[in-house]
């Protein structure tokens, strides 16, 4: 299958660690990326993980994968009022066809 | 600025008619796709052309028809426009090939309105 699943809703409080959710099910996915889209606005690339790699980090942005599991994880640190936006989780199957997340709405509490 | 471009950023119309969107990307990529968000935000892709031809073509009536004069444009047109066709569609490029690590850019999308 290609259903790739997300938590709908997150809220955090701002500075702390936020964590977003993602499961996938198909094993041959090469790449697994995160895209921003904040409200009105296009997708942003943010970060992407090879499927042979189990973390990466980039600045604030720390992606773990656990190919055993099929999930997907993007940890944000010291969460601002900016991150906020629907974060979609995607995998690449054959280098061209990207199929995405359900989305998780991340809400920032003052 | 190098970017996905597209045109118009709003379209309102009614059932029944025919309207087109377009789509230019300046990023020297050789793919482009079209993808559709629905009102819960859920993303699918419907085409994708390599050079001019195409390459993808999910499950969509064949009221939808792409075009791609040359590798920095791909437009859609839809004929006879439905209220389920509502939905933000999105432009994305791409080197083919290395899709899997550069990622595809996304254009900042067309909210259509059928009425």
């Amino acid at each position: 299958g290609e259903d790739v699943e997300q938590s709908l809703f997150l809220s955090v409080r701002e500075g702390d660690s936020s964590v977003i959710n993602c499961t996938y099910t198909d094993s041959s996915s090469t790449y697994l990326y995160w895209y921003k889209q904040e409200p009105g606005a296009g997708l942003q690339l943010l970060t992407y993980i090879f499927s042979n790699m189990d973390m990466k980090q980039d600045q604030r942005l720390t992606v773990l994968l656990n190919k055993k599991d099929k999930h997907l994880s993007l940890r944000i640190a010291d969460t601002q009022t900016g991150d906020s936006a629907i974060y979609f989780c995607a995998e690449c199957f054959g280098n061209e066809k990207l199929t995405f997340g359900t989305g998780t709405r991340l809400t920032i509490i003052p | 600025d190098t970017a996905v471009s597209q045109t118009p950023k709003y379209l309102v119309t009614q059932m029944g008619n025919d309207k087109s969107i377009k789509c230019e990307q300046n990023l020297g990529h050789d793919t482009m796709y079209w993808y559709k968000q629905d009102s819960k935000k859920f993303l699918k892709i419907m085409f994708s052309y390599n050079n001019k031809e195409l390459i993808i073509n999910e499950t969509v009536p064949n009221r939808f028809s792409p075009k791609s004069p040359d590798k920095a444009h791909l437009n859609l047109h839809i004929n006879s426009l439905e209220l389920g066709d509502s939905a933000v569609y999105f432009c994305a490029s791409s080197h083919r090939g290395a899709s899997g690590g550069a990622g595809q850019y996304f254009g900042p999308g067309t909210r259509l309105t059928v009425t």
